[in-house]
């Protein structure tokens, strides 16, 4: 079974701080999977990557498949940013996802 | 485009009776999923598929049963409720050629409480 660990658990920072998730999982995949979910419960997906980086304003996702770690980055973060963010990866099949638990992450204006 | 409609939202249910959570997407997605969040635990697969009559077990399939008879539609059934099964469900679709795009579509979830 893949197991996927996010750190950290729980982030505080100050509005316009630089912000880095960390992402490790134990099985070579195909595509890793970076997903927010708002303070409401409703889950939006932000990233998929297979090699490389990505960037969507600012948001940048970057994976090392060697490695086995995927980071996600927020530049000049903002309260809006406040929520939970999920790493995902694959398990035996693109569609049979393992998700981590989770980083809380709180921005404080 | 209304992406995946996921209904009801709320749900009080007794132990032993039976329901279907509806999940409907009218973006012509291949693959659709269903999950369960627990606190603590994170999102958890419990069934998807593939495509039209093409199901599969995710990790924590059973209680649950799922059919796809049309590419829109992807029920979950709960056959015989257990407090076990108190959750929030969340419905997803992701097409094929989303290779290059952001993945997953998700509904807004139903949270079912079981007593």
């Amino acid at each position: 079974k893949n197991e996927v660990e996010q750190s950290p658990q729980n982030l505080t920072a100050q509005e316009g701080e630089f912000i880095t998730i960390n992402c490790s999982y134990s099985v070579g995949i195909s595509a890793l999977h970076w997903l927010q979910q708002h303070p409401g419960g409703g889950i939006v997906s932000l990233f998929m990557l297979s090699s490389g980086k990505k960037k969507h304003g600012r948001l940048i996702a970057t994976i090392n498949i060697q490695e086995k770690h995927s980071s996600l980055h927020i530049t000049a973060s903002h309260p809006r940013d406040s929520a939970v963010y999920i790493c995902a990866g694959p398990n035996f099949g693109n569609e049979k996802l393992t998700f981590g638990t989770g980083t809380r992450l709180t921005i404080i204006p | 485009n209304a992406g995946v409609t996921q209904t009801p939202k709320f749900q009080v249910l007794k132990t032993g009776q039976s329901m279907t959570l509806q999940c409907a997407q009218d973006m012509n997605h291949e693959y659709m999923s269903w999950y369960r969040q627990d606190p603590g635990m994170g999102l958890r697969l419990i069934h998807y598929s593939v495509g039209a009559g093409i199901t599969d077990q995710g990790e924590v399939p059973n209680g649950y049963n799922v059919s796809r008879s049309t590419t829109e539609d992807f029920p979950l059934r709960l056959l015989s409720a257990a407090p076990s099964q108190t959750s929030v469900y969340f419905c997803a679709s992701r097409g094929h050629g989303d290779r290059g795009g952001y993945g997953y579509t998700f509904g807004s979830g139903t949270r079912l409480t079981v007593v």
